[in-house]
């Protein structure tokens, strides 16, 4: 079967670094990807993770353990437009892309 | 701009209609995905299309359909409509079939069913 778990919140301030974890169980794998989404608005691709260790985006990083099927996307340098879901999606087989439901980040000044 | 465009932006309409939410990939992306996202719940995939075949079906309802033409564009064609079926819908391309492949969301339709 198919599970993603991620935290529903999570809070952090402006300047500051925050990680947000994903634990998944796919039939499957065929790396992870992270999406930001903004309330209201469509899922932006921020990353896609095949093989294990960290990959860095400018104040974006994500990092894979295949082994312990566990992915977490660091944000550094929160700025207060980084205030969006984090959703993490990873093949769930058939084709199909399995969505966590988002961790919700709010940065406060 | 992801270069995924959708139509209409938003829709309001009445328990027991049917309508229609067009979907134009990005330039030659062969591969259009549909999404349900109900207020506060994750992204549900409903179906794929892939140069103008199913390829994969998710939590689709029967009162749902969908189709890929043949230059690309898709539509999703929901009827008796249900006030739970209120939601944003996304679509989504990506250049093939993959599940490796990055998938570009539209700004999506807001379904409003009163």
């Amino acid at each position: 079967g198919q599970n993603i778990d991620q935290p529903t919140e999570m809070t952090a301030t402006e300047g500051a670094i925050v990680q947000i974890n994903c634990t998944y169980q796919t039939s499957g794998f065929n790396g992870l990807f992270w999406y930001q989404q903004h309330a209201g608005e469509a899922p932006t691709f921020l990353s896609y993770n095949v093989l294990d260790g960290l990959e860095e985006k400018g104040r974006f990083s994500s990092f894979l353990s295949r082994s312990k099927g566990y992915s977490y996307l660091l944000l550094k340098e929160l700025q207060m437009k980084d205030s969006a879901s984090y959703l993490c999606a990873a093949p769930g087989g058939y084709n199909k892309l399995i969505f966590g439901a988002g961790t919700r980040l709010a940065v406060h000044p | 701009d992801s270069g995924v465009t959708q139509t209409p932006k938003h829709l309001i309409t009445a328990t027991g209609q049917r309508v229609t939410l067009r979907c134009s990939p990005r330039s030659g992306d062969l591969s259009v995905y549909w999404y349900q996202q109900s207020l506060d719940q994750g992204l549900q995939f409903l179906i794929q299309y892939y140069n103008g075949e199913e390829r994969a079906k998710g939590n689709i309802l029967e009162r749902f359909s969908a189709q890929q033409f043949p230059d690309l564009h898709s539509e999703l064609n929901l009827s008796s409509l249900e006030l739970g079926d209120s939601a944003l819908y996304f679509c989504a391309s990506s250049a093939f079939a993959g599940e490796e492949n990055i998938q570009y969301f539209g700004a999506g339709t807001r379904l409003s069913v009163l």
